[in-house]
């Protein structure tokens, strides 16, 4: 039973417009919710976060939304860029257990 | 920066042998910890280590096993490969009391025949 989920397996967006990557999850624990990026051959790096307390946590061109009552959240890439392309994995941590819990991936495509 | 190394990058071996998979940090870092990758379900945790010979498990531990003999190295041991082990593995590491972000090595692409 997968407690982080990403329903979308794919993304394409034009060069310069915004990508919105979605997740929601079922444990309503977590304290913490993260974004990794991942390009081929390469493992995953850490992109962004944000704490269960908070709603929205911002870092240059990526914007991460948490939206509690729903268990969802959403991660922004405003302006998507080539170098954007990649898997993008949600992932939840209870800090009690301190592991994260990670969904499926998104693959983004990024059109010059 | 933090560099996560791991032993080979693509491995195949038959059904039935014992396949080690060696992970290595350079900073010193208390934690490591084992993944798998697999189209669809993304990371799932097989085991981890907050200190030298401790382990825990993670969600899918069953037919591995892990040894912690140095703090820098961290090694993932399949006693008797499966077809159904054949997977992507990364390990990853970090000094953080809370482990969110994790420093990932390249991965070992293993396949069992």
């Amino acid at each position: 039973d997968q407690q982080v989920k990403q329903n979308s397996p794919s993304l394409s967006v034009q060069e310069g417009r915004i990508s919105i990557l979605n997740c929601d999850y079922t444990n309503s624990m977590f304290d913490y919710f993260l974004w990794y990026k991942k390009y081929p051959a390469e493992g995953p790096t850490f992109l962004i976060s944000i704490s269960s307390i908070k709603d929205k946590n911002e870092d240059g061109r990526f914007t991460v939304f948490l939206n509690k009552s729903a268990k969802h959240l959403s991660l922004h890439i405003v302006p998507s860029q080539p170098g954007d392309s990649a898997v993008y994995f949600c992932a939840a941590l209870k800090a009690a257990g301190n592991k994260l819990t990670f969904g499926g991936g998104t693959r983004v495509l990024v059109k010059p | 920066d933090v560099k996560v190394t791991q032993s080979s990058r693509y491995l195949v071996k038959r059904t039935g042998e014992k396949v080690f998979l060696e992970c290595v940090q350079d900073m010193d870092h208390e934690n490591m910890f084992w993944y798998r990758q697999d189209p669809g379900l993304g990371l799932r945790l097989i085991y981890f280590s907050y200190d030298v010979k401790m382990k825990e498990k993670g969600d899918i531990p069953e037919g591995y096993s892990v040894s912690r003999e140095k703090k820098e190295r961290f090694s993932l041991i399949l006693e008797s490969a499966s077809t159904n082990q054949t997977s992507m593995y990364l390990c990853a590491s970090t000094g953080l009391a809370l482990s969110y972000e994790q420093y990932f090595g390249p991965g070992t692409r293993l396949t069992v025949t």
